[in-house]
């Protein structure tokens, strides 16, 4: 059974602080992975993937990957109150998403 | 470019009752994924179709059921439902599996009374 952890927060941070989001995941021949945003009612927007380890940046986003820890993260920059939302953390296998439940992320103005 | 469409968007039903849900993915995509979503579980897999073929199924009974069509259209039945099956049903499409990440609708928001 593939799992896939995170913390469900929320996680506070002051607008224009950085935010940083982590997942751990269980399958170790795990070789995707995926950040999602979902704001609340809505369904998920797809933020960022990656699949080598390393750094990944995007705009106010960057995700990193370490696959020997089997640990994602995905730090926001500058961020901004349009960035509350729950963050879901996905791992990829056999064209499947396996969610984390998602860490809650409020910026306060 | 038009995005994932899901039909309908709101659906209220009656225990034992079966519905059916629609989803009509990007075009040329030809990967459709079906997802339940939750308060309890989070996002829960159901399955995903490929050219007409189910290639994967999640841990759901068997009163859960797709289709994918030659245009890749899908849709999804569950039959004699349960209060429990209440849940926001999510549908991702793409080009072929996950290499560049999966677009997901609006969901089909089903309540079970």
């Amino acid at each position: 059974q593939k799992e896939v952890e995170q913390n469900s927060g929320p996680l506070s941070v002051p607008e224009g602080a950085i935010a940083s989001l982590n997942c751990t995941y269980s399958d170790r021949g795990s070789q995707s992975f995926f950040w999602y945003r979902q704001y609340s009612g809505k369904s998920p927007e797809l933020i960022m993937f990656i699949y080598s380890n390393g750094d990944k940046e995007d705009g106010r986003f960057t995700a990193q990957l370490n696959k020997a820890s089997q640990y994602v993260s995905l730090l926001i920059r500058d961020s901004q109150p349009s960035d509350s939302a729950t963050y879901l953390c996905a791992v990829e296998g056999y064209s499947t998403l396996t969610f984390g439940k998602g860490t809650m992320l409020l910026v306060s103005p | 470019k038009a995005g994932v469409t899901q039909t309908p968007r709101y659906l209220i039903k009656t225990r034992g009752q079966q519905v059916t849900l629609s989803c009509s993915p990007i075009s040329g995509h030809r990967s459709v994924s079906w997802y339940q979503q939750t308060p309890g579980q989070g996002l829960q897999f159901l399955f995903e179709y490929f050219s007409e073929t189910q290639r994967n199924k999640g841990n759901f009974p068997g009163r859960f059921s797709g289709r994918q069509f030659s245009n890749s259209r899908s849709e999804m039945n569950v039959s004699t439902l349960e209060l429990g099956d209440s849940a926001l049903y999510l549908c991702a499409s793409s080009l072929d599996g996950g290499d560049y990440g999966y677009t997901f609708g609006s969901g089909t928001r089903l309540t079970v009374v």
